[in-house]
C-alpha cells in the first residue's frame, strides 16, 4: 500500500506570514509531486507541480522536493486570508504514468 | 468555457437502484478520471481511462463500472447503490488532473 501522510491540520498563521506545508510519501519510485488547492465544497486545483530535487518557485509559492528522504513541502509566503483551504499532496504513482496518489491533505487558516 | 462538465451535481439515491454519472472534457485530454472524496480519507481512484478505448482500476473499483465513449466523455454507473457509496465524486482529465466540479451523491 503506498502512502503520502499530510497532518490534518489545522495549520494556523497570521496575515503575512509563511505557512509551511509537508508531506511524507513511501513510494521511491515516485518521480514527479503535485500541489493542490481545495477550497471548502469545492474541487481540487492544481497550485504547483516539481519534478527535480531541490526548490521550484512560482509567485508566492515554493515547492520542496528531497526524494532521499521522501519529503516534499509547499512554502506560501505572505500568506492571505484568501489562501484558506486543505491543500493536497499528489506524488505520481512510481509504477504508473498515469495515477497519483493523493494525501489527506492539510487545512490551512490565515487569520486576518 | 473549457473544462470538465459532470452531471448530475446533486443526487439521492435509495439502496440498490442505479445511477450513471456523466462527464465530458473539451481539453482533448486523452486520460481521465473518477475520484471519490470522504472525509478525512482524501481522494480515492476508482478507475482511469489512459485513453480512448482502455480503462483501469484504480484502489476502489468495487461496485463501480465505467465507459470511456469517446474521447470527450467518461461514465461512471453504479449498478446497485449503497450507502458505503455515498460520497462525492469528481471526475478529472490530462495528465496534470483538471477536475470537474463534483457530483454529490447519497445513498438511503
Amino acid at each position: 500500500q503506498k502512502e503520502v501522510e499530510q497532518n490534518s491540520g489545522p495549520l494556523s498563521v497570521p496575515e503575512g506570514a509563511i505557512a509551511s506545508l509537508n508531506c511524507t510519501y513511501s513510494d521511491r519510485g515516485s518521480q514527479s509531486f503535485f500541489w493542490y488547492r481545495q477550497y471548502s465544497g469545492k474541487s481540487p486545483e492544481l497550485i504547483m507541480f516539481i519534478y527535480s530535487n531541490g526548490d521550484k518557485e512560482d509567485g508566492r509559492f515554493t515547492a520542496q522536493l528531497n526524494k532521499a528522504s521522501q519529503y516534499v513541502s509547499l512554502l506560501i509566503r505572505d500568506s492571505q486570508p484568501s489562501d484558506s483551504a486543505t491543500y493536497l499532496c499528489a506524488p505520481l504513482d512510481g509504477d504508473s504514468s498515469y495515477k497519483l496518489i493523493f494525501g489527506s491533505g492539510t487545512r490551512l487558516l490565515v487569520r486576518p | 468555457n473549457a473544462g470538465v462538465t459532470q452531471t448530475p451535481k446533486f443526487q439521492v439515491l435509495k439502496t440498490g437502484q442505479s445511477m450513471t454519472l456523466q462527464c465530458a472534457q473539451d481539453m482533448n485530454h486523452n486520460s481521465m478520471y473518477w475520484y471519490r472524496q470522504d472525509p478525512g480519507m482524501g481522494l480515492r481512484l476508482i478507475y482511469y481511462s489512459a485513453s480512448e478505448g482502455t480503462t483501469d482500476k484504480g484502489e476502489v473499483p468495487n461496485g463501480y463500472n465505467v465507459s470511456r465513449l469517446n474521447k470527450r466523455e467518461f461514465s461512471l454507473r453504479l449498478e446497485s447503490a449503497a450507502p458505503s457509496q455515498t460520497s462525492v465524486y469528481f471526475c478529472a482529465s490530462g495528465p496534470r488532473l483538471f477536475f470537474g466540479e463534483g457530483s454529490r451523491l447519497t445513498v438511503l
